[in-house]
């Protein structure tokens, strides 16, 4: 457990509206991660950070930004939900301290976009 | 594109048995190779890890990797009903090092008791 929060856990939002989502890590990471986790899928990396303001693109970003204006913070932002960001997105985090910079992961958010 | 296979299962093993978990991958450069286990609704949880040729032994887990056949596997002995969990394989790309992984799609086990 590398001590990673994220809020909220649930949620269920309109379409068209925005969405923060928060990723909390008290580990001191460097290297912060936004997945999402879908039935057929698997986990897609969507965004990920090197560390504060410091992002680039994954897999799957169209639709989606983040900041990290912290060490501890990294956020998740849909700037105008839609139908297929319904999900389960997960935070992860990792650091340098063994070479292969293995990836801890937060409890995840469960996202409803009605 | 980067692509990381499982057998998506379910694999049914007996209690007490060796389950065996396989996993290919299509990026020769891939570097180091992940074992996370996840139970429903729960979020991914690291086993294990390896990065060189051969077995790595962690308690009942035993990590297998060939890279020259590109083929990772995870052993897991003494089976127990707690073991029944979704494994996920993820693999991250060569010199990638903090880059994102890539995750397959999972093999979904069951133990019998």
């Amino acid at each position: 457990d590398a001590g990673i929060t994220q809020s909220p856990r649930h949620k269920v939002t309109e379409t068209g509206t925005p969405v923060t989502l928060r990723c909390h890590q008290t580990e001191n990471h460097r290297y912060m991660y936004w997945y999402r986790q879908d039935p057929g899928h698997g986990l897609r990396l969507i965004h990920y950070s090197y560390g504060v303001k410091d992002t680039d693109k994954g897999e799957v970003s169209d639709g989606y930004s983040v900041s990290r204006s912290k060490t501890e913070d990294f956020l998740l932002t849909l700037e105008s939900a839609t139908s297929s960001q319904t999900s389960v997105y997960f935070c992860a985090t990792s650091y340098e301290g063994t070479g292969v910079y293995e990836q801890y992961f937060g409890p995840g958010t469960r996202l409803t976009v009605t | 594109q980067k692509e990381v296979e499982q057998n998506s299962g379910p694999l049914s093993v007996p209690e007490g048995a060796i389950a065996s978990l396989n996993c290919t991958y299509s990026d020769r450069g891939s570097q180091s190779f992940f074992w996370y286990r996840q139970y429903s609704g729960k979020s991914p949880e690291l086993i294990m890890f390896i990065y060189s040729n051969g077995d790595k032994e962690d308690g009942r887990f035993t990590a297998q990797l060939n890279k020259a056949s590109q083929y990772v596997s995870l052993l897991i002995r003494d089976s127990q009903p707690s073991d029944s969990a979704t494994y996920l394989c993820a693999v991250n790309e060569e010199g990638g090092g903090a880059d994102g992984l890539t995750f397959g799609k999972g093999t979904h086990l069951i133990i019998q008791p």
